[in-house]
């Protein structure tokens, strides 16, 4: 089945340390995105990618970095600076029908990080 | 700056009840408009996508409608079931057909058997 999967489901990480979450989908599609979610707060946007080899910042990516060397693949690191990193994160990817964005969000399951 | 309200924040129906979620956005010049459902701790479901040339989709007990000039959506939910309980979200794009995507806070539905 075609989907998109992101591991672990939960984390646990020290204060300090950096760690990076997965986010792999086969659904052939070209875009991809983090956001992060905190209570009563909504989906804030981190970083998108709308081609391999190529990333832009979201709203929110200061203390986030991220990689795009597969089509399939899109690993979130949260450095040791971003001050407020528990929280919930969620991977997504756009099936585009061609034209601009008039594509569909699909999401992966979630990766709940929480710092010690 | 594209802004997405939804209204309200949480909703408390009796089952078998037929019910209007409401979504309204500040830029309407979009392409496209999308529901999703998300459960506690799981990812979001896509429901239904509205193209900015229609006016709205259907899918099974769900009609989602699109009103761009006035800057609003609705979903309706026909024969509301427990299961349904749930958050709703919409989303918009940024601006006009821009790949990145505004979301609501959302409306959490429960359905009360």
């Amino acid at each position: 089945d075609g989907g998109i999967t992101q591991s672990p489901k939960y984390l646990f990480r020290k204060e300090g340390q950096n760690v990076t979450l997965s986010c792999e989908q086969n659904l052939n599609h070209d875009a991809m995105y983090w956001y992060r979610q905190d209570p009563g707060q909504g989906l804030r946007l981190i970083y998108y990618s709308q081609i391999v080899n190529d990333f832009q910042k979201g709203d929110i990516a200061e203390g986030y970095s991220v990689s795009r060397e597969k089509k399939e693949s899109f690993p979130l690191t949260v450095t040791s600076a971003q001050k407020n990193p528990t929280a919930f994160y969620l991977c997504a990817s756009l099936r585009s029908s061609g034209t601009l964005n008039t594509g569909e969000l699909f999401f992966g399951e979630g990766s709940r990080l929480t710092v010690l | 700056k594209q802004e997405v309200t939804q209204i309200p924040a949480a909703l408390s129906v009796p089952e078998g009840e037929n019910l209007v979620l409401n979504c309204s956005f500040t830029d309407s010049a979009i392409y496209n408009l999308q529901w999703f459902r998300q459960d506690p701790g799981k990812g979001l479901t896509s429901l239904l996508l509205i193209q900015s040339s229609q006016r709205e989709q259907t899918s099974g007990r769900l009609n989602a409608s699109l009103d761009k000039s006035s800057g609003r959506s609705t979903l309706y939910i026909a024969a509301s079931q427990p299961g349904d309980s749930a958050t709703y979200l919409c989303a918009v794009p940024f601006q006009g057909g821009s790949e990145k995507l505004v979301f609501g806070k959302g409306t959490k539905l429960t359905v009360n058997p």
